[in-house]
Order: C-alpha cells, then sequence, then structure tokens
C-alpha cells in the first residue's frame, strides 16, 4: 500500500480564497483524522471520522472550516474563506480501529496564506 | 498546565550516546504514542503503548500508568535518530480516539 495519501503537498493562496485539502488513507482503514501542526499550538486534532461518519469535530476551529468523507476511500478538508493564521501544516492520518492499530500519517499539506 | 509534558525540550547529545525522552500526562488514558518526525516534516508512528515495555530495533518504550509517565529510550544513538519526538495521549473514555499531543523533543545527534 502507498500509504495516506494527501494533496497538495504544497499550496499557496491569498487571503479569501477557498482552499481544499485531500486525503485518501490506506486501504481497509476505517478511522481517518485531520491534524494542524503550527510552531505555536504543535499538534492539534481538528475532526475524526469512523466508518466515514464525524465522530469529534471538537477541533475545528471556527465555521470557515468544513470536513467530509463521501467514502471510505477519500476525504477533504476545506477553508472558505481562508485566513492568514490558517497557515499551517495540515496532516492526516489513518488507522484501524477495530485492531485498535497505531495510526499511519500522510506526508503532510504546507498551507500558506498570504 | 498542559495535559501533555515532555522533556527536554532540546537534547543534543554525541553519536553512541543512550538517549531518554520523557512524558507526563494527567488525564486517564487508553493509549499513548510516541511519533518521529523528521526535518522534511513527515510524522512516523513508532509505538503505541498501553502498559509495560516495548522495543522496536535499538528504541525501547516504557510506560507507567500509575505514575503518568513514559520513557522513550535510544541506544547507541545515530545521527539518522536526529528529529522531532512527540508524545500523544488517547483518552480513557471508550470510543474517544482523540489525541493529544506534547510539544516535542528536538533531538540532535552529532557525529
Amino acid at each position: 500500500d502507498a500509504g495516506v495519501i494527501q494533496s497538495p503537498r504544497h499550496e499557496v493562496t491569498e487571503m479569501g480564497q477557498e482552499v481544499t485539502l485531500r486525503c485518501k488513507p490506506i486501504s481497509g482503514h476505517n478511522s481517518l483524522f485531520w491534524y494542524r501542526q503550527t510552531m505555536m499550538r504543535g499538534l492539534e486534532l481538528l475532526i475524526y471520522f469512523n466508518n466515514n461518519v464525524p465522530i469529534d469535530d471538537s477541533g475545528m476551529p471556527e465555521d470557515r472550516f468544513s470536513a467530509k468523507m463521501p467514502n471510505a476511500s477519500f476525504s477533504t478538508l476545506k477553508i472558505q474563506p481562508s485566513e492568514p493564521r490558517d497557515s499551517a501544516v495540515y496532516f492526516c492520518a489513518s488507522n484501524y480501529r477495530v485492531l485498535d492499530t497505531e495510526a499511519f500519517f500522510g506526508q503532510g499539506t504546507r498551507l500558506t496564506v498570504v | 498546565k498542559n495535559e501533555v509534558e515532555q522533556s527536554p525540550q532540546n537534547l543534543t547529545a554525541q553519536e553512541g550516546e543512550f538517549i531518554t525522552i520523557n512524558c507526563s500526562y494527567s488525564v486517564g488514558i487508553s493509549a499513548l504514542h510516541w511519533l518521529q518526525q523528521h526535518p522534511g516534516g513527515g510524522i512516523v508512528s513508532l509505538f503505541m503503548l498501553s502498559s509495560g515495555k516495548k522495543k522496536h530495533g535499538r528504541l525501547i518504550a516504557t510506560i507507567n500508568i500509575q505514575e503518568k509517565h513514559s520513557s522513550l529510550h535510544i541506544t547507541a544513538s545515530h545521527p539518522r535518530d536526529s528529529a522531532v519526538y512527540i508524545c500523544a495521549v488517547r483518552s480513557e473514555d471508550f470510543g474517544n480516539e482523540k489525541l493529544t499531543f506534547g510539544t516535542g523533543t528536538r533531538l540532535t545527534i552529532i557525529p
């Protein structure tokens, strides 16, 4: 398996624009996590899904952020409108909850909002 | 006070030294993770443990549930071990997959 795949790897956008980050989890994994990493706050969980259903979105900073998982092999994290303070590295991770495996992380998307 | 505290924040050592990184937490947990993040930014899960000790190659992770403390040890350290090591805990609430992260320990191994 190619592991968790995120796209794009880098995104530079202007303030106010919509940004969509994409994630393909490892095949067979049924939990998917979106994390954000900044220098100030470190790693934070934004939202996680189990069997495509959002379970905990308490980490989503505000209504400008939304996440979907339309099927077991794809998830998106959308920011609309984007702001400079959204600049961070966004990681997606997946695991197989039933077996309580450790999480496998994607390479991350480095987002810069100017 | 953060729920997960790591020490030290930064550690520089000579190649071959024995390394210990500590993690203390203040909440009930069901599991603790040790993660490694290399300068390129990718994150790799090293261990997930809920009791006792695990070993993988030169890496050893231990956890003491009563003391709410875990350690990551690296034997015969090598420059390629230079990375940020992050401790994360999973809530003890059944079904809650949320991880809370420490701020990381930046390890530099000098040849």
